[in-house]
């Protein structure tokens, strides 16, 4: 089966950082690209990132570029968020996705709260 | 980058009918399009990707269409279970934004 689970979310104050991760399990991780998707509270959907399944190429929405790195470790079966200089518009539940252009599998999500 | 528009915002109907959700991309974008649900609290799911294939597992009463810039969500012979919030992807190219979401209330 396969399963997603997210961790690392939180509080935390307006340029502060936050690493988050998400372990995969019940594929085969190293072929997959991954994804993280976003969700404010109360709204729609917005694509952050994704990752080759070498971690060679990686993409990010223009609102996290130069903010956000996405990572991943292969032999761990782990995907990363490391998100910087975080503001009150990166508050929201973040969800692992496996997929590059289309995400077949989703985890359950982590909160992202950015508040003073 | 590409805009999707989904159309309308919210809608209601009862167990047993038939209803289509639009969504326009602000460019062609071929037949990249997936459709995703997602319930109340739940993570989405993925109902339908490049505009028309059927996600394993995704009852036959859910279909897409469309190419280019206009397409179509169509759940036929709706069940309570369809009670949820749809949305629109596109997966032309980076960043593959989401439509804003079609919120479906069964009455």
């Amino acid at each position: 089966e396969v399963q997603l689970v997210e961790s690392g979310g939180g509080l935390v104050q307006p340029g502060g950082s936050l690493r988050l991760s998400c372990i995969a399990s019940g594929f085969n991780f190293s072929i997959y690209w991954m994804s993280w998707v976003r969700q404010a509270p109360g709204k729609g959907l917005e694509w952050v990132a994704n990752i080759k399944r070498d971690g060679g190429e990686k993409y990010y929405v223009d609102s996290v570029k130069d903010r956000f790195i996405i990572s991943r470790d292969n032999v761990k079966n782990s995907l990363y968020l490391q998100m910087d200089s975080l503001r009150d518009d990166d508050t929201a539940v973040y969800y692992c996705a496996r997929g590059w252009w289309l995400h077949d599998f989703w985890g359950q999500g982590t909160l992202v709260t950015v508040s003073s | 980058d590409i805009q999707m528009t989904q159309s309308p915002s919210s809608l209601s109907a009862s167990v047993g009918d038939t209803v289509t959700i639009a969504c326009r991309a602000s460019q062609s974008i071929s037949t990249f399009l997936n459709w995703y649900q997602q319930s109340a609290g739940k993570a989405p799911k993925l109902l339908i990707y490049v505009a028309t294939t059927l996600q394993s597992g995704v009852p036959s009463r859910f279909s897409g269409g469309g190419s280019g810039t206009d397409f179509t969500l169509t759940i036929t012979s709706l069940q309570p279970e369809d009670s949820a919030t749809y949305y629109c992807q596109h997966s032309h190219s980076t960043p593959y934004t989401f439509g804003q979401g079609t919120k479906l209330e069964i009455k």
